[in-house]
């Protein structure tokens, strides 16, 4: 089967830090995207990772270790507007894009 | 601005009445998708088109069937809404369904079944 993983929710406080783990097993892989959910919204895209290693784009940062089947993104100087959901998604070697359900951030002040 | 647009944003509809959901884009996309997602949980890819190639998801239900009269416009008809259909319904497109390419996303439609 394929499968992603996310955690559920995860809390943190305005102006700090917080890293969104996604671990995926797929049948091959052809690049990984974190997008962006807000509440009732559609996603919006956020970072694009094909190579081992990190890219960063402002405040959002991702990483990718294909031999480890690992992502992180990393959010940085978090604001109230960073509430959300973070989906992974993974594209597999037939040109399919698995979504994992998201993690839910919750930012308090 | 080029943009996924999808009326309506909410839709009511009954238990067995057929609905039609509307997705244009402006992008001049050749991929159009339908997805379906429910609460805290991952969009479901239900079918998506590759210009007027259509591509059924192989665990799409039947009750769910698709249009695309031409590059800008897609439906998503459901012929016979149940209960467990009551979701959001997500448009996305991509230029050429490339590995690379981002999708984006139209604000989505609520359906509602009661």
């Amino acid at each position: 089967g394929q499968n992603i993983d996310q955690p559920t929710e995860m809390t943190a406080t305005e102006g700090a830090i917080v890293q969104i783990n996604c671990t995926y097993q797929t049948s091959g892989f052809n690049g990984l995207f974190w997008y962006q959910q807000h509440a009732g919204e559609a996603p919006t895209f956020l970072s694009y990772n094909v190579l081992d290693g990190l890219e960063e784009k402002g405040r959002f940062s991702s990483f990718l270790s294909r031999s480890k089947g690992y992502s992180y993104l990393l959010l940085k100087e978090l604001q109230m507007k960073d509430s959300a959901s973070y989906l992974c998604a993974v594209y597999n070697s037939n040109y399919q894009l698995i979504w994992g359900a998201g993690t839910k951030l919750i930012i308090k002040p | 601005d080029a943009m996924v647009i999808q009326n309506p944003r909410y839709q009511v509809t009954q238990f067995g009445k057929p609905v039609t959901l509307s997705c244009s884009q402006t992008l001049n996309h050749n991929v159009m998708y339908w997805y379906q997602q429910k609460s805290s949980q991952a969009p479901k890819l239900l079918f998506h088109y590759y210009d007027k190639d259509f591509n059924n998801e192989a665990d799409t239900p039947d009750n769910f069937q698709s249009r695309r009269p031409n590059t800008s416009f897609c439906f998503l008809d459901i012929r016979s809404p149940g209960l467990g259909d009551a979701a959001m319904y997500l448009c996305a497109t991509s230029r050429e369904g490339l590995a690379s390419e981002t999708q984006y996303f139209g604000p989505g439609t609520r359906l509602l079944v009661l």
